[in-house]
C-alpha cells in the first residue's frame, strides 16, 4: 500500500526567503508525482507534474525534483511571496497502470510573512 | 480555473440523512474521480467512474455511491450520514487514454453533518 509523507507539516518564513518542501513515498514504482496547491477551503490547483523518467520540472519560481530510487521529491520555491501562503500537497498515482486513484500526503501549510 | 464545477458549495445535514453532491466535468473529459478531504488531511480516494461505469473504489462503505451521466457529469450520493462524513468533497475529471493523465480538480463541496 502506497503511503505518502510530507515534512514539515507547517512552515513559516519571511518574504523573500527560498524554501524547500519535502515529500516521500513508500512504493517507488510510480508513473509520476504531482504537486498541488490548496488555498483555505478551496479545491486543488496543479502546480507541477514530474514523469517518472524526469528528474526535475520547473514553472516560474517553482522547481520540483524527483528521486524515484529513494522515494523522495522536493518542491523548491524561490523568493517566496505572501501570495505563496497555502497548503502544498504532493500525490502519486497507483502503480497498477490504470488512470485512477491518487494517493496524497497530508500537506505542508506554508505561511509567508510580509 | 480548471473548468470543473461542483454544487452546492456548502451543505449542512443531520446524522442519518442522505446527500447528493454534483460535479460537472471539464469538456471532453470522460473520467471522473471523487475524493474526501477531512480537516487537516490529504484527500482520500472514494471511487472513479469511466464511461458511466465504476472503475475503481477506495476504502469507503457501500453507503457511498455514485453515478456518471452520458454528458460525463457526475453525482456522489451518501446515505445514512455520520458525523465523520463531515469533510470537503472534491471531484476531478480527466481523459483516460491508456496512460496516466492529469486530473483537474473542482472547488469542492463542504459538507457538515450535525
Amino acid at each position: 500500500k502506497q503511503e505518502v509523507t510530507q515534512i514539515p507539516a507547517a512552515l513559516s518564513v519571511p518574504e523573500g526567503e527560498n524554501l524547500v518542501l519535502n515529500c516521500s513515498f513508500t512504493d517507488s514504482a510510480i508513473y509520476n508525482l504531482q504537486w498541488f496547491r490548496q488555498d483555505p477551503g478551496k479545491g486543488l490547483t496543479s502546480l507541477l507534474l514530474i514523469q517518472s523518467s524526469q528528474r526535475e520540472q520547473t514553472s516560474g519560481r517553482l522547481n520540483a525534483s524527483l528521486d524515484k530510487s529513494s522515494g523522495r521529491s522536493t518542491l523548491y520555491i524561490a523568493a517566496s511571496q505572501p501570495g505563496d501562503s497555502a497548503t502544498y500537497l504532493c500525490a502519486v498515482p497507483n502503480s497498477g497502470g490504470s488512470n485512477y486513484k491518487l494517493t496524497f500526503g497530508k500537506g505542508t501549510l506554508l505561511t509567508v510573512n510580509p | 480555473e480548471t473548468g470543473v464545477t461542483q454544487s452546492p458549495t456548502h451543505l449542512i445535514k443531520t446524522r442519518g440523512q442522505q446527500v447528493t453532491l454534483r460535479c460537472s466535468s471539464q469538456s471532453g473529459h470522460n473520467t471522473v474521480s471523487w475524493y474526501q478531504q477531512a480537516l487537516g488531511q490529504g484527500p482520500q480516494f472514494i471511487f472513479q467512474y469511466y464511461r458511466e461505469e465504476e472503475n475503481g473504489r477506495g476504502n469507503f462503505p457501500p453507503r457511498f455511491s455514485g453515478l456518471q451521466f452520458p454528458n460525463y457529469s457526475s453525482e456522489l450520493n451518501v446515505n445514512a450520514l455520520e458525523l465523520d462524513d463531515s469533510a470537503l468533497y472534491l471531484c476531478a475529471s480527466s481523459v483516460a487514454s491508456g496512460g496516466w493523465e492529469t486530473q483537474y480538480f473542482g472547488p469542492g463541496t463542504r459538507l457538515l453533518v450535525l
